[in-house]
């Protein structure tokens, strides 16, 4: 079955960093395109990025763009989003998930999410 | 501030049925882009119910229906049961914002 498993999360300074991981498994991962999607308290949910099968196209969105960096390696079946410059209102759970149908934006499966805290 | 507006929450009694509005603009709903929808319990992987406007997943249950008209959607839920209590999301493009999600909706079973 799939299964997407994030890890990476932690607390961090502001102006930190930190990469967050995604595995995926139970699907061909390199014919898929994928996303990383975050919960804040108490503001729902936000797409934060999004990454095209291999690669060659990337979106952010605005509150992120400059500072977060998506890419995979799908060798290892593996998504990855680096976060630069955190910032406080980066708090949140970060889910990646995987994209129906090629350029549907919608996301059929996601992972269970990897806390990320950004606090002096 | 979102740009799908969804009310904050909708409460219903076993067996009832409920729906959650979900209105968009001219940039999203009105220039054509589909509306998807989830649900998202506390502690788990949010859970895709809809997409494009009123298609369910394999293992959805046919309770769940879609509708899109205009610049508006919304999620109906028939024979409502305890285990559709949780937070539900309407989500969609847009031509400047890419991936937009309203600001979610709790439902209650009463």
């Amino acid at each position: 079955q799939v299964q997407l498993v994030e890890s990476g999360g932690g607390l961090v300074k502001p102006g930190g960093s930190l990469t967050l991981s995604c595995a995926a498994s139970g699907f061909t991962f390199r014919e898929y395109y994928m996303s990383w999607i975050r919960q804040t308290p108490g503001r729902g949910l936000e797409w934060v990025a999004y990454i095209t099968s291999t690669g060659s196209s990337i979106y952010y969105a605005d509150s992120v763009k400059g500072r977060f960096t998506i890419s995979r390696d799908n060798a290892k079946n593996s998504v990855y989003l680096q976060m630069n410059n955190l910032r406080a209102d980066d708090t949140a759970v970060y889910y990646c998930a995987r994209e129906g149908d090629t350029s549907s934006w919608y996301w059929d499966y996601w992972g269970q999410g990897s806390l990320v805290t950004v606090s002096s | 501030q979102s740009v799908l507006t969804q009310p904050p929450s909708v409460s219903g009694a076993p067996g009832q049925r409920v729906t959650i509005s979900c209105r968009g603009s001219s940039s999203n709903f009105g220039a054509g882009y589909d509306v998807n929808w989830y649900r998202h319990l506390p502690g788990e992987a949010p859970k895709l119910l809809i997409f494009g406007d009123n298609r369910r997943p394999a293992g959805v249950p046919a309770r769940f229906s879609g509708s899109k008209s205009d610049s508006s959607a919304s999620l109906a839920i028939t024979g409502l049961q305890a285990e559709d209590e949780g937070d539900y999301y309407c989500q969609s493009s847009d031509t400047t914002l890419r991936a937009i999600f309203g600001e979610g909706t709790r439902v209650t079973v009463l």
